[in-house]
C-alpha cells in the first residue's frame, strides 16, 4: 500500500533562518507531487506541483522553492524565511496515468511558526 | 484558469440534521470529475465522494451525496444525518483534462455539528 510522510510535524523558526521540509511517498512510481500552504481557517494555496524528477511548476512566486531530487521526494525550501511565511503545508500526491478520476493523498501536514 | 467558489464561509447544524454545502466552478472543458474533501480538526485530508462529470447520475457514499448540476457549474454536498464527526472543513474540487497535472481546492466551508 501506498503511504505519504511529511516532516516535521511542528516547525518554530526565526526569521531571517533557512527552511527545509521534505515529504516523501512510498508504495508508488512516478506520482505528481504537490506542496499547498493554508492559513489559519482558510483554504488550501497551491504553491508547487511536479509532475517527475527535476520538474517543478510554481504557482505564486514568493519567498520558497521547491525541488524533487528524487522520483518520491519532494523537498519544499526558503533561504530566508519572512513572518508570512508561517502556515500549515500540506504535501500530496497523486497517479500519474489516472489523473482526472483518481482521488489525492496527503501528508500530516507541518505547522510552521516565523517567529 | 479553473476557479472554484465555495459561499459558505461557516455553516453549524444540530446533529441528525440534513445541510448542503454549495460549490460552483469555472471551466470550459466537457469531461471532467469533481471531489469533496473533508479536513476534520486533526488537519488530516480525507476525500468524501468523488463524481464524473459525464454521468448524470448524482453520487452517493452512505449519508453523503452530491447534487451535480453541469450546466450551471454546481456541485453541492449535502449531509444526511449529521454526526459529530462530521465536523470539518469541506473542499470542493473539481479536475478537468487541461488542468490536470494542478490540484486546485475551493476556499472551503468550516462546518460545525452541534450536540
Amino acid at each position: 500500500s501506498q503511504t505519504i510522510h511529511q516532516w516535521p510535524a511542528t516547525l518554530v523558526q526565526p526569521v531571517g533562518s533557512p527552511l527545509s521540509l521534505e515529504c516523501t511517498v512510498e508504495g508508488t512510481s512516478n506520482p505528481n507531487l504537490y506542496w499547498y500552504r493554508q492559513a489559519a481557517g482558510r483554504g488550501l494555496q497551491l504553491l508547487f506541483y511536479s509532475v517527475g524528477i527535476g520538474q517543478i511548476s510554481s504557482e505564486v512566486p514568493q519567498n520558497l522553492s521547491a525541488s524533487r531530487p528524487q522520483d518520491r521526494q519532494f523537498i519544499l525550501s526558503s533561504k530566508k524565511l519572512l513572518l508570512s511565511d508561517s502556515g500549515f503545508y500540506l504535501c500530496a500526491w497523486r497517479e500519474r496515468g489516472r489523473i482526472m478520476n483518481t482521488e489525492a493523498f496527503f501528508g500530516q501536514g507541518t505547522r510552521l511558526t516565523v517567529v | 484558469a479553473q476557479t472554484v467558489t465555495q459561499s459558505q464561509p461557516e455553516m453549524s447544524v444540530q446533529e441528525a440534521e440534513t445541510v448542503t454545502l454549495s460549490c460552483t466552478y469555472d471551466t470550459s472543458e466537457n469531461n471532467y470529475y469533481l471531489f469533496w474533501y473533508k479536513q476534520p480538526p486533526s488537519r488530516q485530508m480525507i476525500l468524501v465522494i468523488r463524481q464524473e462529470a459525464y454521468k448524470q447520475q448524482n453520487a452517493t457514499e452512505n449519508r453523503f451525496s452530491v447534487n451535480f448540476q453541469k450546466a450551471a457549474k454546481s456541485f453541492s454536498l449535502k449531509i444526511s444525518d449529521s454526526q459529530l464527526g462530521d465536523t470539518a472543513m469541506y473542499f470542493c474540487a473539481p479536475q478537468s483534462i487541461q488542468g490536470a497535472q494542478k490540484l486546485v481546492f475551493g476556499q472551503g466551508t468550516r462546518l460545525t455539528i452541534n450536540p
